[in-house]
């Protein structure tokens, strides 16, 4: 089945505690994204990858750092997480420019 | 600034009527796309329009995507409880880069049996 894969589905960490959100995708597709979903502000991009060691940054970049070492694979890392970014997470992939992203199912990341 | 509008914010709706929803915008796109959002889960790719006037239809959903490529419209009819979502419009800015795509909040849909 063509998915994209993100975990954990959940989680809760302490502030400055380093995590990786973990994202995976079987289509072989060049670009992939992360985004970060919150009340009344929905959708915005946290970083961008337009294939293998090729990321950029989206809107709201500070706090997290990406890599894109395998074409299949885009791991989010929060260095040392802040309550600000307790948010709901999502992964998407996409075939190429121009075409709608396939996203996971979330990770909804609280930090206390 | 929210360069993607959607109207209604929310709407609650019986079974069987027919709805329309609006994705609009000042700005020119190349292309729009349509996604539903069920609770706790990302959103799904409905549909991409990409000309001007061009109309698209997915069973019982009609996407409209104005002449000027500024708005679009998703009308759907004899509504059915699984239509209920969060519908989000996504506009992208140039041809064949959907890397700054710009997002509007959302229509809140619920369809009451």
């Amino acid at each position: 089945e063509a998915q994209v894969t993100q975990n954990p589905r959940y989680l809760i960490t302490v502030t400055g505690k380093k995590l990786t959100v973990t994202c995976s995708q079987n289509m072989n597709h060049e670009y992939m994204s992360w985004y970060r979903q919150d009340p009344g502000l929905g959708l915005r991009q946290i970083y961008y990858s337009m294939n293998v060691e090729v990321t950029d940054k989206g809107d709201v970049p500070e706090g997290y750092k990406v890599s894109r070492k395998e074409k299949r694979n885009f791991p989010l890392i929060l260095e040392s997480p802040s309550p600000n970014q307790t948010s709901l997470y999502f992964c998407a992939s996409s075939l190429k420019g121009g075409y709608g992203y396939t996203f996971g199912s979330g990770t909804r990341l609280t930090v206390v | 600034t929210q360069l993607l509008e959607q109207s209604p914010q929310f709407l609650s709706i019986q079974e069987g009527e027919n709805l329309t929803v609006y994705c609009n915008s000042s700005s020119v796109f190349s292309s729009l796309q349509w996604y539903r959002q069920e609770p706790g889960e990302g959103p799904v790719l409905l549909v991409t329009v990409v000309t001007g006037g061009e109309v698209k239809k997915l069973k019982r959903l009609t996407f409209q995507f104005g002449d000027a490529r500024k708005d679009s419209s998703l009308h759907i009819t004899a509504a059915q409880p699984g239509d209920t979502g969060l519908y989000l419009c996504a506009g992208a800015r140039e041809a064949g880069n959907n890397r700054k795509l710009i997002w509007g909040l959302g229509t809140s849909l619920a369809v009451n049996p």
